[in-house]
C-alpha cells in the first residue's frame, strides 16, 4: 500500500521567511497530493492540492510542487505569518480523495 | 452549513465498556472515513465508506467496528476499548476534497 514520509517534523522560521515541508509517497499510481493545515485544537482544513497532472500549483503566498518521477512533492510558504503556524500535513492518495495516506506531520512554528 | 459534526466531543471510559461515536454530514457526500491522530503518527484511517451499506478496512482497524445505514451517518464503534485506543478520533466526509469533523477525544483508562 502506499506510504508517505514527511519531513521534517518540526520547522521553526522567522516572521517573513519562506518555509518548505517535502513529502515523498511510494505508490507510482498515487494521482492525488492534497496539503491540510491543522491549528491547535482545531480539525485538518485543506490548504491546496495538486493532481499529477500538474508540477506546480500556487495559491497567494502558498505553492505546493510536484516531482512524478522522484515521487515527492513539496509545500512552500513564502512571507510567513505568525498564523501560519500550525501542524501541516502532506497526503497521498491514487482515487482523488479517497483512501488518502497521510505523512506524520510537520510542526511550523513562525517566530516574530 | 456544510458541516461534519462529530459527538461527543470528549469522552472518558474505562476499558471494556462498549462506546460508539456519531459522525454525520450533510452534503450528500458517498464517502466517509474515520481516522485517530497520534503524535509522531500523523493521521492513520481506521475504517472508509463508499457509500451505504459498503465499508473498507483502513489501515488501523483492529478493535473498531463501523455500519454505513445512511448516507449521513458513519458511527465508529468500540466494543471492547483499550486504553492503546486512547487517542484523537476524527470524521471526514468528502467528493475529492475531505472534510473533518471538529474531532472526538478519547480516553480509555
Amino acid at each position: 500500500g502506499e506510504n508517505v514520509e514527511q519531513h521534517p517534523s518540526t520547522l521553526s522560521v522567522q516572521e517573513g521567511d519562506s518555509a518548505v515541508i517535502k513529502c515523498t509517497y511510494s505508490d507510482s499510481a498515487s494521482n492525488y497530493f492534497p496539503w491540510y493545515k491543522q491549528e491547535l485544537g482545531k480539525r485538518p482544513q485543506l490548504i491546496i492540492d495538486i493532481r499529477s497532472n500538474v508540477g506546480e500549483k500556487k495559491d497567494q503566498r502558498i505553492a505546493v510542487t510536484l516531482n512524478k518521477t522522484a515521487k515527492h512533492f513539496s509545500l512552500h510558504i513564502t512571507e510567513t505569518q505568525p498564523e501560519d503556524s500550525a501542524v501541516y500535513f502532506c497526503a497521498a492518495s491514487w482515487e482523488y480523495g479517497n483512501k488518502l495516506v497521510f505523512g506524520a506531520g510537520t510542526i511550523l512554528r513562525v517566530k516574530s | 452549513e456544510a458541516q461534519v459534526t462529530q459527538n461527543p466531543r470528549y469522552l472518558i471510559t474505562v476499558t471494556g465498556k462498549k462506546l460508539t461515536v456519531t459522525c454525520s454530514q450533510n452534503m450528500n457526500h458517498e464517502y466517509m472515513s474515520w481516522y485517530r491522530q497520534d503524535p509522531g503518527l500523523g493521521l492513520r484511517q481506521i475504517y472508509y465508506s463508499m457509500n451505504v451499506e459498503v465499508t473498507d478496512k483502513g489501515d488501523v482497524p483492529e478493535g473498531y467496528k463501523v455500519s454505513r445505514k445512511e448516507k449521513r451517518n458513519f458511527p465508529l464503534i468500540l466494543e471492547s476499548p483499550s486504553p492503546n485506543q486512547t487517542s484523537l478520533y476524527f470524521c471526514a466526509s468528502g467528493s475529492g476534497t475531505l472534510h473533518f469533523g471538529n474531532g472526538t477525544r478519547l480516553t480509555v483508562t
